[in-house]
């Protein structure tokens, strides 16, 4: 079993839906929670970073972590067609060198 | 300023071939890492630097693979006698301290033949 899984997608919304991705993982020892978006060809970029559990706003981006529940969440609203990537939840916390673990990564579209 | 840059952006080599991948971090980040992505999987930690100290080198998934950090600053990958299963994404990133936000790099996109 995975540290950390993600549901693969892919997940195809219309312009305007809310989305919302998920990851759940094993590892109490996680403290920081990360959502990096990733472009076809890119290299991830950072969209959200939340320490320990609770709720964090950013624009139309919002995470949440339930560290009873070892989940995180990531929601989109008003979705826009630009917002087609992947998007990678990692976390650390489990050895001093703050290297990330990472889900699989959710391939999201958003259709016009 | 400018980001972390990796070069090249793609590689492709025969079977048997060592190859090397650069970083050029971020200007003053003391932490730089070293990660795979390989097609269908997330991305895999392979090593970690910080400043002087050792690095760990806990994710190199064999002894084909190696890597150094020169002066604190650019770091290059080496894979020896490349198999196919080395095909993969090989990201950089870079974060001012430990547990600090890591930057990626574009990533070097390697191809065995």
């Amino acid at each position: 079993q995975k540290e950390v899984e993600q549901d693969p997608g892919p997940l195809s919304v219309p312009e305007g839906a809310i989305v919302s991705l998920n990851c759940t993982y094993s590892n109490s020892a996680f403290q920081y929670f990360m959502w990096y978006r990733q472009y076809s060809r890119k290299g991830p970029e950072l969209l959200m970073y939340t320490y320990s559990s609770g709720n964090k706003e950013d624009g139309r981006f919002t995470a949440q972590v339930d560290k009873s529940s070892k989940y995180i969440s990531l929601f989109i609203r008003d979705s826009q067609p630009s917002d087609s990537a992947t998007y990678l939840c990692a976390m650390s916390g489990s050895s001093n060198t703050g290297k990330l673990i990472f889900g699989q990564g959710t391939t999201l579209q958003v259709k016009p | 300023g400018a980001g972390v840059s990796q070069s090249p952006s793609n590689k492709v080599t025969e079977k048997g071939k060592d190859v090397e991948l650069r970083c050029d971090p971020i200007s003053g980040h003391t932490a730089l890492y070293w990660y795979r992505q390989s097609l269908g999987q997330g991305l895999e930690f392979l090593i970690y630097f910080q400043g002087n100290s050792a690095p760990d080198k806990s994710g190199l998934p064999s002894d084909r693979f190696s890597a150094e950090r020169t002066g604190g600053s650019v770091s290059t990958l080496t894979i020896q006698r490349t198999q196919q299963e080395d095909s993969a994404v090989y990201l950089c990133a870079s974060s001012f301290i430990r547990l600090d936000t890591q930057y990626f790099g574009p990533g070097t996109r390697l191809t065995v033949l």
